[in-house]
Order: C-alpha cells, then structure tokens, then sequence
C-alpha cells in the first residue's frame, strides 16, 4: 500500500514569496491533515479535511494560508506572502475516517526555509 | 485545555541498555495517547497507541507504553536499545479526532 505522498520535499523561498505543497493520501482515506513543525517542536494542526470539506481550520492563519482538497483526494496547502516564521516542516496526515482513535498516517513532509 | 508534556528535550543512552522516555498529558476526560517516532527526514511513524483496557501497552519495534491514570503519565519504554531506534519520538493526545503532540524528545544511541 503506497503511503502519503508529498512534494516538494525542500523549499527556498524569500520573505513575501508565495510557496504551495502538494499531498496525496493514502488511496481510500476521508480525512487529510496539514499540520507545521517548527524546529524544536512537536507538529501543530493547521487544517483537517473530511473529503473535500473543512473540520477544522481553527489554527490556520487564514490572512495568509489557504488550503483546498478539491475532488475530496489530493490537497494543496498555500502559503500567500511566506514570513520569516513560516520557516518549518509541513507534513500532511491521512486516515479512513473522522472518528476518534483512528491511527493517522504522515508522509515525509515539505521542508520550508523563509529567507 | 488539553495538553502534552515531554520534560526531557534530549535522551542518551548506550546500546543494549533499557530506556523510558516520559509523557506526562492534561486532559479532561479518558485521553486516547500514542507514541510516535521521526527518524531524519521522515514522517511520524505511529509506534503505539492506548484507547482503553490494559494500561500496558505493546508496540512496533519492541516498543511499550504505560499508561498511568493517577500520574497523568503514559511513559514508553524499551528494554534494550538498538542503534536504529536513534530518532525523535513524540507523544500525543487525541482531542476533538485530531491530535495535540508534545515537542518531543531526541534521542541518542551511544555504540
């Protein structure tokens, strides 16, 4: 069974750029999660999707990220202009379903350097 | 609200001995916990995970977890450490079907 893919796995980008990343899940999963990790911390959820509708985006910064998951498979996460701060790693998650103790799988993650 | 708690940020221990690397949680009502690992440039592997019943729980790897009630505390463990198991590991709760990590603990094999 393929796992969660993502692309690009590293970025360079400069303060005020815009940068997206790219995540396929796990074939037959409902639910896709973006999550950041900053250097020295563990992930934080910025987005959950159950097909193609939003959970939760409770803690995604929505002056300048955006997220979609169009046809409820593949998900884009945007980043519209980067700061210094956004600088981290960007993993997404999938599982079958939204309900509670559902194991949730990670692909490699993006890794973002804001200059 | 909810919260996890990992106090040591780095572990080190030598190959072939016993380690315990603690997660202490804050949680309102029964907490679904559960370990994961990140080796360099991967994702979060799930090592275990405790929902309910036996409070000793057994893991990928030769990996175990105690869950504590009473201390807030759900500790993993490994009798005899290999070289490979080098990686951070993370402890996490589930909250509202999402999950809350700690900021994890590195930790260093000595040959």
């Amino acid at each position: 069974e393929a796992g969660v893919a993502q692309s690009p796995r590293y970025k360079i980008i400069e303060k005020r750029q815009s940068v997206a990343f790219w995540c396929n899940p796990i074939s037959g999963h409902a639910t896709l999660y973006w999550y950041q990790q900053i250097l020295g911390q563990g992930p934080k959820l910025l987005i959950q999707f159950q097909n193609n509708g939003v959970v939760d985006d409770s803690q995604l910064p929505k002056d300048r990220f955006s997220a979609e998951r169009l046809k409820g498979v593949d998900s884009t996460l945007k980043i519209q202009p980067a700061k210094l701060e956004d600088s981290a790693v960007y993993l997404c998650a999938s599982s079958p379903r939204t309900e509670t103790q559902e194991t949730q799988y990670f692909g490699p993650g993006t890794r973002l350097l804001v200059l | 609200a909810q919260s996890v708690t990992q106090p040591d940020i780095h572990i080190t221990v030598s190959e072939g001995a016993s380690l315990e690397l603690r997660c202490n949680y804050s949680y309102g009502a029964t907490p679904y916990l559960f370990w994961y690992v990140q080796s360099p440039g991967q994702g979060l592997q799930l090592l275990l995970k405790y929902f309910s019943g036996d409070t000793l729980v057994q893991g990928i790897k030769g990996f175990e977890a105690e869950f504590k009630r009473s201390q807030s505390s759900f500790n993993l463990r490994k009798p005899s450490v290999h070289w490979s198991d080098a990686a951070e590991y993370f402890c996490a709760v589930e909250s509202s079907y999402k999950l809350i990590f700690g900021s994890g603990t590195r930790l260093l094999v000595r040959p």
